[in-house]
């Protein structure tokens, strides 16, 4: 089955505690990207992928860090956590990104709250 | 700047008919997508317009007017699966997705 998968799907951490939150896609996309979403707001890109070791910032990367070693994965790295990341994760991918024509595929979520 | 403008929230009866309205203002355009996000769950597409025009898919229809930066979603013989929320995102000068804030959706029996 054609999907994306993020781990874990929720997490509980306290201020300052590195955490992972992992990404993968079996449909050997090229394009992928990190959002977060809030209550009121649309969903903000963290950072996105257009392919292996190519990564470029999105609207909101401040505090995040990812990287893109391999096709299908794309982690998401929270090096020092703090509450204002609180907030609904997505990982997503697309066959390519170079038209934007291409639909995204969404994994599941991931829910992370800072203490 | 950049700018998605959708309602917050709609109601609507079940078997009924409701259109979501969007607008936009961006740094060019590329192509606008509908997806569907349902209460905690991962949004999923829904159509994707870049010429001018109406595109029916089934109960869903997308229409798009680039020169008044204006789409909607038409929903056609609601059904309370279609209770969720409705994203517009368009495709901007640089190939990036620009979103909105969504409409959710509310159906009633």
């Amino acid at each position: 089955e054609a999907q994306v998968t993020q781990n874990p799907r929720y997490l509980i951490t306290v201020t300052g505690k590195k955490l992972t939150v992992t990404c993968s896609q079996n449909m050997n996309h090229e394009y992928m990207s990190w959002y977060r979403q809030d209550p009121g707001l649309g969903l903000r890109q963290i950072y996105y992928s257009m392919n292996v070791e190519v990564t470029d910032k999105g609207d909101v990367p401040e505090g995040y860090k990812v990287s893109r070693k391999e096709k299908r994965n794309f982690p998401l790295i929270l090096e020092s956590p703090s509450p204002n990341q609180t907030s609904l994760y997505f990982c997503a991918s697309a066959s390519s990104g170079t038209s934007g024509s291409e639909e995204q595929y969404f994994g599941p979520g991931t829910r992370l709250t800072v203490t | 700047g950049q700018n998605i403008d959708q309602p917050t929230e709609m109601t609507a009866t079940e078997g009924a008919i409701v259109q979501i309205n969007c607008t936009y203002q961006t740094s060019g355009f590329n192509g606008l997508f509908w997806y569907q996000q349902h209460a905690g769950e991962a949004p999923t597409f829904l159509s994707y317009n870049v010429l001018d025009g109406l595109e029916e898919k089934g109960r869903f229809s997308s229409f798009l007017s680039r020169s008044k930066g204006y789409s909607y979603l038409l929903l056609k013989e609601l059904q309370m699966k279609d209770s969720a929320s409705y994203l517009c995102a368009v495709v901007d000068s640089n190939y990036q997705l620009i979103w909105g804030a969504g409409t959710k959706l509310i159906i009633k029996p």
